[in-house]
């Protein structure tokens, strides 16, 4: 069974900087996707970024971006220019890209990471 | 465009009781699922469906039961409710490989057991 760790249960940033949240997992798979999502307090759950595991390159988006370490089994999520609406919970999932079987589509998630951003 | 409709958003039930969680989606899914997540913590597997007349237990479907009479729908049942399940309910969807493989949720539904 696939598990995924996050050893920082809080983390805290001034506006307009860095900073990196972290997530470790593990599977006995060679395909697979990554998410990072983003619980703000209404508890809706957003999609940041996602990685294929076939994918070399690191996946961006806009401030986001991942340091996606596949055979460390590492897959972090820098926020840059940190925003007061950055402000909530992250969850690292995982999910098997086998098609078919009883983990097709499942997410499996982390504790969660809470993120506070000082102005 | 309504995507993954919930209903109800907050529901206070007494222990015994039993209800439903209502789940519909527009989008044609043939993929859908429950999620709780607890106080804190990530979200967890309780059933899925891969279509309509299919449905597979999850990690935690103990004390829940779902049917999958249409693609559109995916109610949960809660039968005899504990305190243990005071949590917050996902419903999700998901689209197939050729359409973006992405993972739509709902937007949660707050159940508290008394």
């Amino acid at each position: 069974a696939q598990t995924v760790t996050q050893s920082q249960p809080e983390m805290s940033v001034q506006e307009a900087e860095t900073v990196t949240l972290s997530c470790t997992y593990d599977t006995s798979e060679s395909d697979y996707y990554l998410f990072w999502y983003k619980q703000p307090p209404s508890r809706q759950m957003i999609l940041v970024i996602r990685q294929e595991a076939y994918k070399q390159q690191n996946a961006t988006e806009n401030r986001f971006s991942v340091n996606f370490q596949k055979a460390a089994k590492s897959f972090s999520l820098k926020i840059s220019d940190s925003q007061l609406g950055d402000a909530a919970m992250y969850f690292c999932a995982y999910r098997s890209a086998r098609t078919g079987g009883t983990s097709y589509g499942k997410l499996t998630f982390g504790q969660g990471t809470i993120l506070t951003v000082h102005p | 465009n309504a995507g993954v409709t919930q209903t109800p958003k907050f529901r206070i039930l007494k222990i015994g009781q039993s209800m439903t969680l209502q789940c519909t989606q527009d989008m044609n899914h043939n993929y859908m699922y429950w999620y709780r997540q607890d106080p804190g913590m990530g979200l967890k597997l309780i059933y899925y469906s891969v279509g309509a007349g299919i449905t597979d237990k999850g990690e935690v479907p103990n004390g829940y039961n779902v049917s999958r009479s249409t693609t559109e729908d995916f109610p949960l049942r809660l039968e005899l409710a504990a305190p243990s399940q005071t949590s917050v309910y996902f419903c999700a969807s998901r689209s197939p490989p050729g359409v973006g493989n992405t993972i739509y949720f709902g937007e949660g539904s707050w159940l508290t057991v008394v």
